[in-house]
């Protein structure tokens, strides 16, 4: 079955560009049907979504991050990656990349990577 | 804050029934379909109820989910202890134009 292993720093210093990559095995990043997503839980809290890559290319992007946001694929490393710039402490979480099916208004996130904590601190 | 809302917390004694409720509104759960996540400490979530009512091959049919207008119920029956748990409700937000999540309730078997 698909898994999903994401790996980064998990330490930033503050104003940097946070960078995060999802390694799929099992399926391919590339296979019709598929988003690819970010999503995060600040430490004790709910989780946010970051946005969504779909197999295509296309991104689409939580607006309140959207201007700092950019979701990427490397189809040859069957990867796709986060990146999160000028990121403050407010961005320390624990990332999670999660493979997204979408069919006639239904979404669900399936399966969950096990999580990468960032944390963002001089 | 959240644009779903939870309960923060929730518990029950083993055997007993625990009902989760989540709120939203009609550009979200009055819109949408709703999926309920659940995530044991220091673990990542995983998915256990999509498209309101719908349960994943391998998830125990002591977990249903429901949809009325805009809000959404999870309902575990025949609590036990293993179901200790947050469990994060979450459906697409079309005022927001994203994908939202309520903040969370924890489950506690007493």
């Amino acid at each position: 079955q698909v898994q999903l292993q994401g790996s980064g720093p998990g330490l930033v210093k503050p104003s940097q560009t946070l960078s995060l990559s999802c390694t799929v095995s099992g399926g391919s990043v590339s296979s019709g049907g598929y988003y690819w997503s970010w999503i995060r839980q600040h430490p004790g809290k709910g989780l946010e979504w970051i946005g969504y890559i779909y197999y295509t290319g296309s991104t689409y992007y939580n607006p309140s991050l959207k201007s700092r946001v950019t979701i990427s694929m490397d189809t040859s490393k069957n990867q796709f990656s986060l990146k999160l710039t000028s990121v403050t402490a407010a961005d320390t979480a624990v990332y999670y990349c999660v493979r997204v099916i979408s069919w006639g208004g239904n979404t669900k996130f399936d399966p969950w990577g096990q999580g990468t904590l960032v944390t963002v601190s001089s | 804050q959240s644009v779903l809302t939870q309960p923060p917390s929730a518990s029950g004694t083993p055997g007993q029934r625990v009902t989760i409720s989540c709120s939203g509104s009609n550009s979200n759960i009055g819109s949408y379909t709703v999926n309920w996540y659940q995530q044991f400490p220091g673990t990542a979530p995983k998915l256990l109820i999509f498209s309101n009512d719908q349960r994943p091959s391998g998830v125990p049919d002591r977990f249903s989910g429901s949809k009325s207008g805009t809000s959404a119920s999870l309902a575990i029956s025949g609590l036990q202890s293993e179901d200790e748990a947050d469990y994060h409700c979450a459906a697409w937000d079309d005022s927001l134009r994203g994908y939202v999540f309520g903040s969370g309730t924890r489950v506690t078997v007493l």
